[in-house]
């Protein structure tokens, strides 16, 4: 298996412009995970999927930001408008439980907004 | 989600020596998963501890899991180069959501 596989793996933008990561968990994994990391606030975790449903997105930090996940193989987090305070490094990672399970990340998206 | 915290936040040692970092909860923890994160890499999972009192060893590497299931820590007896890295411990909430502590950089000099 490839493992979980994110796109892009660096994005540069521009203030105001929207921005969509991509995620292709591991097949037969039940669980995904998005998690931003920041130097200031660590991992965070953002939102978590269960069978393709979002069981928990208190972590989601504003309206800005949404996810989805319209099939077992493929979730996006999209930024619309982004901010320079967005920039951080973006993981998605997928577990074939749920978080009472190893979870498998990807090799993570950069971010960059400017 | 769950919080843990952890510390130290920053551990500088010296090649050979050892190093711990700790997980501790105000909250009773089902169990709790230790990674490992290298610069530039992502998380990779080491362990999971399930039970109270439980202890893991993976080579160099010990892990405990306090009987309380409240805390946890992650052992590394004389460390090499290779451990560079933040260690982080990870638990699980109400809705099975997978938290992570603020982890902890390990720097090893040579």
């Amino acid at each position: 298996d490839a493992g979980v596989i994110q796109s892009p793996r660096h994005e540069v933008t521009e203030m105001g412009q929207e921005v969509t990561l991509r995620c292709k968990p591991i097949s037969g994994h039940n669980s995904l995970f998005w998690y931003r990391q920041t130097m200031m606030r660590g991992l965070e975790l953002l939102i978590y999927f269960n069978n393709n449903v979002p069981i928990d997105d208190s972590g989601m930090p504003e309206d800005r930001f949404s996810a989805k996940m319209p099939n077992a193989s493929f979730s996006t987090l999209k930024i619309q408008p982004s901010e320079p305070r967005d920039s951080a490094v973006y993981f998605c990672a997928s577990s074939p439980g749920q978080g009472n399970t190893e979870a498998f990340f990807g090799q993570g998206t950069r971010l960059t907004v400017v | 989600g769950q919080q843990v915290m952890q510390i130290p936040q920053y551990q500088h040692v010296q090649e050979g020596e050892d190093f711990t970092t700790y997980c501790n909860s105000s909250t009773t923890l089902s169990n709790i998963q230790w990674y490992k994160q290298r610069p530039g890499g992502h998380p990779v999972f080491l362990i999971q501890l399930v039970k109270s009192g439980e202890v893991k060893k993976q080579k160099r590497l010990t892990f405990q899991f306090g009987e309380a299931k409240k805390n946890s820590s992650l052992h590394i007896t004389a460390t090499q180069t290779t451990d560079v890295g933040t260690y982080f411990c990870a638990a699980s909430g109400s809705a099975r959501q997978l938290t992570f502590g603020s982890g902890t950089q390990l720097t090893v000099l040579p």
